[in-house]
């Protein structure tokens, strides 16, 4: 079945540094793929999606480009900030099918 | 009140308590989930109404049992639940296309987190 594999956390980086949050998926067909982060204490909110091969998804400095050739949706911020402490997920979509999330990565920002 | 709202945030019941998690979307949209989000594990997809019917049932115990009584609003009926059960309990939403096909892009609630003592 589909499946979705992101980096192991936690991860912890120093205010202003580059971040990568590796992800990538096993699906038969041409999945939607998203992140969602997840704050402290709050539910899921979509953080960016791309719904075909060589897309791009933005928001807030966060990027990711679907690649078909290498099944990755990696997350990458140039300069990240103790606000973008969070719970990251990675997740596919297909058709009617149901949404499927990775373990999530914990991300915290040192000042 | 936008986007899609639960109530209580926080719930705390013993094992032959009978509560119900209420969950409430204003975007217009006919699809509803709910999900388990527990400790150190993927979230999991419990269950899905898409044109207020239940189109998928993830083999979830009959402990937990949903209703969806329109297209706003999901419950999620709880009764003789067990310790494991304790986790943060999601909602979601999303618009179907024509047809009963789900388009992608899920908004979810803030989440009911719930201890079982």
């Amino acid at each position: 079945g589909d499946s979705v594999t992101q980096m192991e956390g936690p991860v912890t980086l120093s205010e202003e540094a580059f971040l990568t949050i590796n992800c990538t998926y096993t699906a038969t067909g041409y999945p939607s793929l998203f992140w969602y982060v997840q704050y402290p204490g709050e539910g899921l909110q979509l953080l960016l999606k791309a719904t075909k091969a060589d897309d791009k998804g933005s928001n807030k400095g966060f990027e990711a480009t679907y690649r078909k050739e290498t099944t990755s949706f990696h997350l990458e911020k140039g300069s990240v900030q103790v606000s973008d402490s969070a719970v990251y997920f990675c997740a596919l979509i297909q058709g009617a099918q149901k949404l499927v999330f990775g373990q999530g990565t914990r991300l915290t920002i040192n000042p | 009140e936008t986007g899609v709202t639960q109530t209580p945030r926080h719930l705390v019941m013993g094992m032959t308590n009978k509560k119900s998690l209420k969950c409430e979307q204003h975007l217009g949209h006919n699809a509803m989930y709910w999900y388990k989000q527990s400790a150190k594990k993927p979230l999991e997809l419990m269950f899905v109404y898409s044109l207020e019917e239940r189109v998928e049932n993830n083999s979830v115990p009959s402990r937990f049992s949903p209703e969806c009584p329109n297209s706003s609003h999901l419950f999620l009926h709880l009764h003789t639940l067990q310790p494991e059960d304790s986790a943060l309990y999601l909602c979601a939403s999303s618009q179907s296309a024509s047809g009963g096909v789900r388009t992608d892009t899920q908004y979810f609630g803030p989440g009911t987190r719930l201890t079982v003592l």
